[in-house]
């Protein structure tokens, strides 16, 4: 069985202050990883992927996210947070296994403090 | 730039009233899915769907809930009989391939009364 676990359903980051977005999977196959963001009354848009290759990956916005197997890990983070980077974070894990099925996570609201 | 489109964006029903939830996914794109998102929850796997068949689906993807590919180019939800806990927000995504990222509709959001 596959699943996503974000730690933090709210974080809170001064404006220009390091964005960090935690992530972790579960997985009995090597998986595809994205970070997706919804801002208000949106769907859903892809901020950044891993399938292979480059363990460090990145996305658009300035955000980007390191696949660490060992840790089963996938955070994402950005430097210096914006006012517009407010919005929900969505981590989510692809598998392929006779049948796919990408799994998101339970979410994690970032707050951006001007 | 292709988009993965929905329609209508909004639609209130009756309980136990059918629903079809309309999406036109990305042209030359196989694989596809509906997700929903209950207000303030996380977004939530129905079905993924390719080469005609369902891959996969979720438990909540009972027998009240339904998939077509009528036409080649839409990609349909029907909830048979509505019931109030199926008001949600219901997103359609569509991708080229299962390792690639699903783009996402805008959605639709059901408002059962």
């Amino acid at each position: 069985a596959q699943s996503v676990t974000q730690l933090g359903s709210h974080v809170s980051v001064s404006e220009g202050a390091l964005v960090l977005l935690r992530c972790n999977y579960s997985s009995s196959v090597p998986p595809y990883l994205f970070w997706y963001v919804q801002y208000p009354n949106q769907g859903l848009q892809l901020l950044l992927k891993y399938t292979t290759g480059a363990t460090l990956v990145k996305g658009i916005n300035g955000f980007e996210a390191e696949f660490k197997k060992s840790e089963t890990s996938f955070h994402l983070t950005k430097p210096s947070a914006h006012m517009s980077d407010a919005a929900e974070y969505f981590c989510a894990v692809t598998r392929n296994t006779g049948g796919f099925k990408t799994i998101f996570g339970a979410g994690t609201r970032l707050f951006v403090k001007a | 730039e292709p988009e993965v489109t929905q329609t209508p964006s909004h639609q209130v029903t009756q309980m136990g009233q059918e629903v079809i939830l309309r999406c036109v996914p990305i042209s030359n794109h196989l694989y596809f899915y509906w997700y929903r998102q209950i207000l303030g929850q996380k977004v939530e796997f129905l079905v993924s769907f390719y080469n005609n068949e369902i891959s996969e689906k979720s438990e909540i993807f009972d027998d009240q809930f339904s998939v077509e590919r009528p036409d080649g180019s839409n990609f349909t939800l029907k909830i048979r009989s509505t019931k109030l806990e199926d008001s949600a927000m219901y997103f359609c995504a569509s991708s080229p391939d299962v390792a690639a990222e699903a783009f996402f509709g805008q959605g639709t959001r059901l408002t059962v009364v």
